[in-house]
């Protein structure tokens, strides 16, 4: 059965603490893995998609990682407006619909 | 370009009232899908329309009906609302075939007293 488990499920950062965020799958095959950004109240914002094993994506303080069975979120030195509820989902081949965790709730404190 | 936008964004219905929540979606995108979020139990698949004219059972479609009103609008309906499907309910779109990028809306809150 695929399936998709986030650690850890809360986080709480001092500004400037890098840290990272741990997304484990199975699935039969991969077809992407998804990385987004829900604020309260709101609907999750996409942030990356990653392909392959080795792949690597940035955007401002965030980088994602990919391995063939886990991906990081990691976190360079957060600000808090960097709190808030990171979401892992992952495609199935051939056609799969997304399966999502259960999130990393991230509190970043001045 | 509004993206994707729902409508209501809070509703509070009582045990047995029926309800349509609605879902819009300007990007052209071929597939739209419903999703519920609940506490400790992460993004759950209702239904989803690969295409305009069809529709999907995804992993919770009990309790609920959809249509798949032309390219732009997925609407989702509690037939005969229960408290057990007080819930957030998301819809999204994507348009890709192969790559589901989803794009999400804001969110409907339903409770069911």
């Amino acid at each position: 059965e695929d399936q998709v488990t986030q650690s850890p499920e809360a986080l709480r950062l001092q500004e400037g603490e890098s840290s990272s965020l741990n997304c484990s799958y199975t699935v039969s095959g991969l077809r992407g893995l998804f990385w987004y950004r829900q604020d309260p109240g709101k609907g999750p914002e996409f942030l990356f998609t990653l392909y392959s094993a080795g792949e690597e994506k940035e955007k401002e303080r965030l980088k994602a990682t990919l391995t063939k069975k886990e991906s990081f979120l990691h976190i360079t030195a957060p600000k808090p407006e960097d709190s808030a509820t990171y979401l892992c989902a992952v495609q199935a081949f051939p056609q799969g619909n997304l399966i999502f965790g259960k999130g990393t709730k991230l509190s970043v404190k001045p | 370009n509004a993206g994707v936008t729902q409508t209501p964004k809070f509703q509070v219905l009582k045990t047995g009232q029926s309800m349509t929540l609605q879902c819009a979606q300007d990007m052209n995108h071929n597939s739209m899908y419903w999703y519920r979020q609940d506490p400790g139990m992460g993004l759950r698949l209702i239904y989803y329309s690969a295409s305009e004219g069809t529709t999907d059972k995804g992993e919770v479609p009990n309790g609920y009906n959809v249509s798949r009103l032309n390219k732009r609008e997925f609407s989702l309906r509690l037939e005969s609302a229960a408290p057990s499907q007080t819930s957030v309910y998301f819809c999204s779109t994507t348009g890709s075939r192969v790559i589901h990028t989803q794009y999400f809306g804001p969110g409907t809150r339903l409770t069911v007293l």
